[in-house]
């Protein structure tokens, strides 16, 4: 039974390009939860998505962030014309439902934006 | 604006002794606190959680003590082992864990010396 999958583990990308970051949840977890963590700084909410939909996404820049969990495969979150300060580790957490389950985290994706 | 603060960014303690790790909170909707432990390059794993309708949790080495009206809690690590060098989080939700996402303190990073 695989943990919750992030992919890549790390990740470059020039400024003004793209990233796309995905994570395939636990299995049997329909709930998809996206954190990002800056140097010395505590894990920020992102996003909490369950399949199709988006719950809340109170923790997302307005702009250049987007959050899908379709129907089928993984969750992506996807930056628009990345900039330096996008550079952290972001990660994902699966969970089987809302309310008192714990959350299951993947390792991780580090972004690095030259 | 911190809602969960974790005021020590590290802590020093002999093998076999207590460790004790600190957490407040600001926000009172908060009704579901965990601690999760992350390893360097690896995602936060769950550790212990408690209700707000307790004060006190246990799990092997591990207790977690809340005090509502300081709001407060604690993690207890005895005895301490090598293998609990890690950093700490300490992390709130408002509808009982999972849901809404979590908010995370800044952590707290263990170590154990020989």
């Amino acid at each position: 039974n695989a943990g919750v999958m992030q992919n890549p583990r790390h990740l470059v990308r020039r400024r003004g390009q793209e990233a796309r970051l995905r994570c395939s949840p636990m299995k049997g977890h329909s709930h998809v939860y996206w954190y990002r963590q800056l140097p010395e700084e505590g894990l920020k909410f992102m996003v909490y998505l369950q399949k199709e939909n988006i719950i809340d996404e109170s923790g997302m820049p307005k702009e250049r962030f987007s959050a899908e969990f379709p129907k089928e495969g993984p969750s992506i979150l996807r930056i628009q014309q990345v900039v330096r300060g996008d550079s952290a580790a972001y990660f994902c957490a699966s969970s089987q439902a809302g309310g008192s389950t714990e959350a299951f985290f993947g390792q991780g994706t580090r972004l690095t934006v030259v | 604006d911190q809602q969960v603060k974790q005021n020590s960014p590290s802590l020093s303690v002999q093998e076999g002794r207590i460790s004790i790790l600190n957490c407040d909170y600001t926000n009172s909707m908060f009704d579901y606190f965990l601690w999760y432990k992350k390893y360097p390059a690896e995602g936060p794993t769950f550790l212990i959680s408690i209700s707000s309708i307790k004060d006190k949790n246990e799990d092997g080495r591990f207790t977690v003590f809340l005090n509502k009206s300081a709001k407060h809690l604690s993690l207890h690590i005895v005895p301490s082992q090598p293998g609990d060098s890690a950093v700490y989080f300490c992390a709130a939700s408002r509808a009982g864990g999972g849901a809404d996402g979590l908010t995370f303190g800044k952590g707290t990073h263990l170590i154990i010396q020989p």
